[in-house]
């Protein structure tokens, strides 16, 4: 149980262009998803958590207005990066937290590699 | 502010060694959990362990075992018998209980290589 999925695994776009990824939590509902960036032998790092039904909190240095958050369903998350530049290239992961489920209870998805040529 | 701190970049071991990834961690808060996470060539984090603050019982699985010191705020992983497939990046992260959920920071990760 607790299978978090992400949609595309991989993704190459055009500079300029917007390009969404989806995060769904496929076997239970959960009210919190995050989404962390990794850069290439970097670390982890928080985006933003994403509330069901409310506007994702951004963590600082994050633009929201590049980096649009939409969690419109206890399942469904995602991240849509606008006007893509090569800067934005990364690997992109989300979490979520089971719905009832203690708030130190994460689930990764496998992860989105974005490339922007 | 939290912070986790793992010192070693990248370890190199043979075969059958056994190899201890060190994690040091600083947080204010009184409740917290740490975790370890695996994340092979593939990218996919591999969770291995969560520890709250509470609980410091070492623990073992099999050949992982972690030690958890508060006195020192560290929580070190040992890998007995290393295998190649063990090789991967390994990431301690620690939790923040923050407006009703948690969230992770992570270290910068320590790169193990086991070669045959």
């Amino acid at each position: 149980g607790a299978v978090v999925s992400q949609h595309p695994s991989r993704v190459i776009c055009k500079s300029g262009t917007s390009v969404k990824i989806e995060c769904r939590s496929l076997d239970f509902q959960a009210t919190t998803m995050f989404w962390y960036r990794q850069f290439p032998k970097k670390s982890l790092m928080l985006m933003a958590t994403s509330n069901e039904g409310s506007k994702a909190t951004y963590e600082q240095g994050v633009e929201k207005d590049k980096f649009l958050i939409n969690h419109a369903s206890l399942t469904l998350s995602t991240l849509t990066v606008t006007s893509a530049h090569p800067e934005d290239s990364s690997f992109y992961i989300c979490s979520a937290i089971p719905s009832g489920s203690t708030p130190y209870e994460q689930y990764f998805g496998p992860g989105t590699r974005l490339t922007v040529t | 502010a939290q912070k986790v701190t793992q010192a070693q970049t990248e370890i190199s071991v043979v075969e059958k060694e056994d190899v201890t990834l060190d994690c040091v961690y600083e947080t204010r808060d009184t409740t917290y959990y740490l975790f370890w996470y695996k994340q092979p060539p593939s990218g996919e984090l591999v969770f291995l362990i969560r520890r709250n603050s509470f609980d410091e019982q070492n623990e073992i699985s099999g050949r992982y075992s972690w030690n958890f010191q508060k006195s020192t705020s560290s929580f070190n992983f040992t890998i007995t018998a290393s295998q190649v497939v063990d090789s991967a990046v390994y990431f301690c992260a620690l939790s923040e209980f923050n407006s009703g959920y948690s969230t992770l920071t992570f270290g910068k990760g320590t790169m193990l290589l086991v070669s045959p």
